[in-house]
Protein backbone atom coordinates (compact mmCIF):
# COMPACT_ATOMS: atom_id res chain seq x y z
CA UNK A 1 0.00 0.00 0.00
CA UNK A 2 0.83 3.27 -0.72
CA UNK A 3 1.80 5.55 2.45
CA UNK A 4 3.34 9.33 2.18
CA UNK A 5 4.82 10.50 5.84
CA UNK A 6 5.06 14.46 6.58
CA UNK A 7 6.53 13.96 10.40
CA UNK A 8 6.69 17.42 10.73
CA UNK A 9 3.60 19.17 11.44
CA UNK A 10 4.29 22.71 11.81
CA UNK A 11 7.47 25.21 11.59
CA UNK A 12 8.25 28.23 12.13
CA UNK A 13 11.07 30.36 11.18
CA UNK A 14 12.19 34.44 10.48
CA UNK A 15 12.51 35.31 7.50
CA UNK A 16 15.47 34.76 5.44
CA UNK A 17 16.07 31.45 7.07
CA UNK A 18 16.44 28.36 4.95
CA UNK A 19 13.73 25.68 6.13
CA UNK A 20 13.61 21.80 4.74
CA UNK A 21 10.69 19.76 4.83
CA UNK A 22 10.56 16.33 4.64
CA UNK A 23 8.49 13.52 3.03
CA UNK A 24 9.03 9.86 3.52
CA UNK A 25 6.93 7.56 0.94
CA UNK A 26 6.36 4.52 0.87
CA UNK A 27 5.03 2.05 -2.41
CA UNK A 28 5.66 -1.53 -3.57
CA UNK A 29 6.15 -0.18 -7.24
CA UNK A 30 9.12 0.91 -9.19
CA UNK A 31 7.95 3.15 -11.35
CA UNK A 32 6.04 5.99 -9.27
CA UNK A 33 5.61 9.86 -9.35
CA UNK A 34 6.32 12.38 -6.17
CA UNK A 35 5.08 15.58 -5.83
CA UNK A 36 4.99 18.71 -3.65
CA UNK A 37 1.85 21.14 -3.85
CA UNK A 38 1.63 24.46 -1.72
CA UNK A 39 -1.48 25.58 0.10
CA UNK A 40 -1.61 28.95 0.97
CA UNK A 41 -4.56 30.38 3.46
CA UNK A 42 -6.51 30.91 0.50
CA UNK A 43 -7.91 26.98 0.39
CA UNK A 44 -6.18 26.19 -3.05
CA UNK A 45 -3.50 23.64 -4.01
CA UNK A 46 -1.06 24.94 -6.24
CA UNK A 47 1.49 22.35 -7.78
CA UNK A 48 5.08 22.97 -7.47
CA UNK A 49 6.86 19.73 -8.38
CA UNK A 50 6.47 16.76 -10.10
CA UNK A 51 9.46 13.89 -10.10
CA UNK A 52 9.69 10.76 -11.35
CA UNK A 53 11.37 7.64 -9.90
CA UNK A 54 13.90 7.18 -12.42
CA UNK A 55 15.02 10.86 -12.37
CA UNK A 56 17.06 11.43 -9.22
CA UNK A 57 18.56 14.21 -10.14
CA UNK A 58 17.98 17.19 -8.01
CA UNK A 59 16.04 20.58 -9.00
CA UNK A 60 16.45 23.72 -7.77
CA UNK A 61 13.60 26.40 -9.18
CA UNK A 62 14.39 29.91 -7.63
CA UNK A 63 14.34 29.93 -3.98
CA UNK A 64 12.98 26.03 -3.64
CA UNK A 65 14.81 22.96 -4.13
CA UNK A 66 14.40 19.38 -4.05
CA UNK A 67 16.06 16.27 -2.93
CA UNK A 68 15.18 13.10 -4.24
CA UNK A 69 16.91 9.84 -2.65
CA UNK A 70 15.35 7.00 -3.56
CA UNK A 71 17.78 4.91 -1.01
CA UNK A 72 15.70 6.16 2.03
CA UNK A 73 12.67 6.81 0.13
CA UNK A 74 12.68 10.47 0.64
CA UNK A 75 11.85 13.64 -1.48
CA UNK A 76 12.88 17.18 0.73
CA UNK A 77 12.13 20.29 0.00
CA UNK A 78 14.19 23.20 1.03
CA UNK A 79 13.21 27.01 0.49
CA UNK A 80 15.83 28.94 0.48
CA UNK A 81 16.10 32.59 2.14
CA UNK A 82 12.06 32.43 3.38
CA UNK A 83 9.50 35.18 3.36
CA UNK A 84 6.41 35.93 4.45
CA UNK A 85 4.23 34.78 1.74
CA UNK A 86 5.71 30.94 1.86
CA UNK A 87 4.10 30.91 4.64
CA UNK A 88 1.03 27.95 3.45
CA UNK A 89 0.35 24.40 4.27
CA UNK A 90 3.07 21.91 1.96
CA UNK A 91 1.82 18.51 0.95
CA UNK A 92 3.72 15.96 -0.41
CA UNK A 93 2.34 13.14 -2.91
CA UNK A 94 2.74 10.29 -4.25
CA UNK A 95 1.20 8.49 -7.45
CA UNK A 96 2.40 4.73 -8.52
CA UNK A 97 -0.06 4.00 -11.17
CA UNK A 98 2.22 1.45 -13.29
CA UNK A 99 1.21 -1.47 -11.36
CA UNK A 100 -2.28 -1.15 -10.54
CA UNK A 101 -3.65 1.36 -12.76
CA UNK A 102 -4.59 3.54 -10.33
CA UNK A 103 -4.37 7.65 -10.85
CA UNK A 104 -5.22 8.68 -7.27
CA UNK A 105 -2.80 11.09 -5.56
CA UNK A 106 -2.27 9.50 -2.12
CA UNK A 107 -1.05 12.94 0.02
CA UNK A 108 0.66 13.10 3.28
CA UNK A 109 -0.82 15.59 6.47
CA UNK A 110 0.93 18.17 5.58
CA UNK A 111 3.27 20.63 7.22
CA UNK A 112 2.40 24.53 7.99
CA UNK A 113 5.01 26.56 7.53
CA UNK A 114 4.91 29.80 8.73
CA UNK A 115 7.30 32.84 8.36
CA UNK A 116 7.49 35.61 10.68
CA UNK A 117 8.73 39.12 9.31
CA UNK B 1 -6.32 29.69 -20.35
CA UNK B 2 -8.51 29.14 -17.24
CA UNK B 3 -8.14 26.83 -14.47
CA UNK B 4 -10.16 24.44 -12.73
CA UNK B 5 -13.48 26.39 -11.29
CA UNK B 6 -15.51 24.66 -8.87
CA UNK B 7 -19.06 25.91 -7.98
CA UNK B 8 -20.28 26.91 -5.28
CA UNK B 9 -17.54 27.61 -3.15
CA UNK B 10 -19.23 27.34 -0.02
CA UNK B 11 -22.27 25.34 0.87
CA UNK B 12 -24.18 25.24 4.30
CA UNK B 13 -26.71 22.23 4.64
CA UNK B 14 -29.22 21.14 7.44
CA UNK B 15 -28.33 17.58 8.16
CA UNK B 16 -30.22 15.24 5.96
CA UNK B 17 -30.40 17.38 3.03
CA UNK B 18 -29.10 16.92 -0.76
CA UNK B 19 -25.93 18.88 -2.43
CA UNK B 20 -24.44 18.82 -5.38
CA UNK B 21 -21.22 20.08 -6.34
CA UNK B 22 -19.90 21.25 -10.23
CA UNK B 23 -16.86 20.99 -11.28
CA UNK B 24 -15.25 22.28 -14.70
CA UNK B 25 -12.16 21.08 -15.57
CA UNK B 26 -9.23 22.98 -17.49
CA UNK B 27 -10.49 22.89 -21.09
CA UNK B 28 -7.90 20.51 -22.95
CA UNK B 29 -7.53 17.86 -19.67
CA UNK B 30 -9.59 14.57 -20.25
CA UNK B 31 -9.07 13.26 -16.91
CA UNK B 32 -11.13 14.91 -13.83
CA UNK B 33 -10.60 13.80 -10.10
CA UNK B 34 -12.72 14.66 -6.64
CA UNK B 35 -11.01 14.85 -3.14
CA UNK B 36 -12.20 15.28 0.08
CA UNK B 37 -10.01 17.23 2.90
CA UNK B 38 -10.91 17.75 6.37
CA UNK B 39 -9.02 20.35 8.46
CA UNK B 40 -5.63 19.64 9.45
CA UNK B 41 -5.46 16.74 6.74
CA UNK B 42 -4.32 16.16 3.34
CA UNK B 43 -6.92 15.49 0.63
CA UNK B 44 -7.97 12.01 0.11
CA UNK B 45 -9.25 10.27 -3.13
CA UNK B 46 -13.04 9.73 -3.81
CA UNK B 47 -12.65 9.13 -7.67
CA UNK B 48 -11.64 9.68 -10.85
CA UNK B 49 -12.88 10.12 -14.96
CA UNK B 50 -11.28 9.85 -17.82
CA UNK B 51 -13.45 11.21 -20.38
CA UNK B 52 -16.81 10.16 -19.08
CA UNK B 53 -15.82 7.15 -18.10
CA UNK B 54 -15.71 6.75 -14.08
CA UNK B 55 -12.29 4.81 -13.57
CA UNK B 56 -12.11 4.06 -10.10
CA UNK B 57 -13.41 5.21 -6.51
CA UNK B 58 -12.03 4.95 -3.43
CA UNK B 59 -14.06 2.66 -0.49
CA UNK B 60 -14.39 6.49 1.18
CA UNK B 61 -17.37 7.05 -1.86
CA UNK B 62 -20.41 5.59 0.19
CA UNK B 63 -23.67 4.62 -1.22
CA UNK B 64 -24.36 8.34 -0.86
CA UNK B 65 -22.23 9.76 -2.70
CA UNK B 66 -22.30 9.82 -7.11
CA UNK B 67 -20.48 11.79 -9.42
CA UNK B 68 -21.14 12.06 -13.14
CA UNK B 69 -19.20 13.21 -15.82
CA UNK B 70 -22.23 13.09 -18.32
CA UNK B 71 -20.34 14.48 -21.90
CA UNK B 72 -16.52 14.24 -20.54
CA UNK B 73 -16.19 18.03 -19.97
CA UNK B 74 -17.61 18.84 -16.12
CA UNK B 75 -18.58 16.78 -12.82
CA UNK B 76 -20.88 17.24 -10.36
CA UNK B 77 -20.71 15.63 -7.05
CA UNK B 78 -23.89 14.57 -5.35
CA UNK B 79 -24.20 13.75 -1.74
CA UNK B 80 -27.51 12.29 -0.26
CA UNK B 81 -28.62 12.66 2.59
CA UNK B 82 -25.83 15.06 4.14
CA UNK B 83 -24.79 13.76 7.46
CA UNK B 84 -22.42 16.36 9.80
CA UNK B 85 -19.32 13.45 9.23
CA UNK B 86 -19.75 14.94 5.44
CA UNK B 87 -18.61 18.44 6.52
CA UNK B 88 -15.22 19.05 4.86
CA UNK B 89 -13.97 20.73 1.27
CA UNK B 90 -14.87 18.90 -1.63
CA UNK B 91 -11.79 19.31 -3.82
CA UNK B 92 -11.94 18.80 -7.65
CA UNK B 93 -8.49 18.15 -10.07
CA UNK B 94 -7.81 17.56 -13.97
CA UNK B 95 -5.11 16.42 -15.60
CA UNK B 96 -3.71 15.33 -19.47
CA UNK B 97 -1.07 13.01 -20.18
CA UNK B 98 -0.66 14.91 -23.35
CA UNK B 99 -0.53 18.18 -21.80
CA UNK B 100 1.66 17.76 -18.99
CA UNK B 101 2.25 13.96 -18.20
CA UNK B 102 -0.96 13.66 -15.80
CA UNK B 103 -0.22 16.40 -13.36
CA UNK B 104 -3.16 16.96 -11.18
CA UNK B 105 -3.92 20.89 -11.30
CA UNK B 106 -6.85 21.79 -8.50
CA UNK B 107 -9.48 24.14 -8.14
CA UNK B 108 -10.49 25.82 -5.61
CA UNK B 109 -12.42 23.60 -3.70
CA UNK B 110 -16.08 23.44 -2.27
CA UNK B 111 -16.93 23.66 1.58
CA UNK B 112 -19.29 22.24 2.57
CA UNK B 113 -21.01 22.18 6.12
CA UNK B 114 -23.55 19.87 7.69
CA UNK B 115 -25.38 21.75 10.38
Amino acid sequence: AQKVTQAQTEISVVEKEDVTLDCVYETRDTTYYLFWYKQPPSGELVFLIRRNSFDEQNEISGRYSWNFQKSTSSFNFTITASQVVDSAVYFCALSDPSRTGRRALTFGSGTRLQVQP
Amino acid sequence: DTGVSQDPRHKITKRGQNVTFRCDPISEHNRLYWYRQTLGQGPEFLTYFQNEAQLEKSRLLSDRFSAERPKGSFSTLEIQRTEQGDSAMYLCASSSYRVDTDTQYFGPGTRLTVL
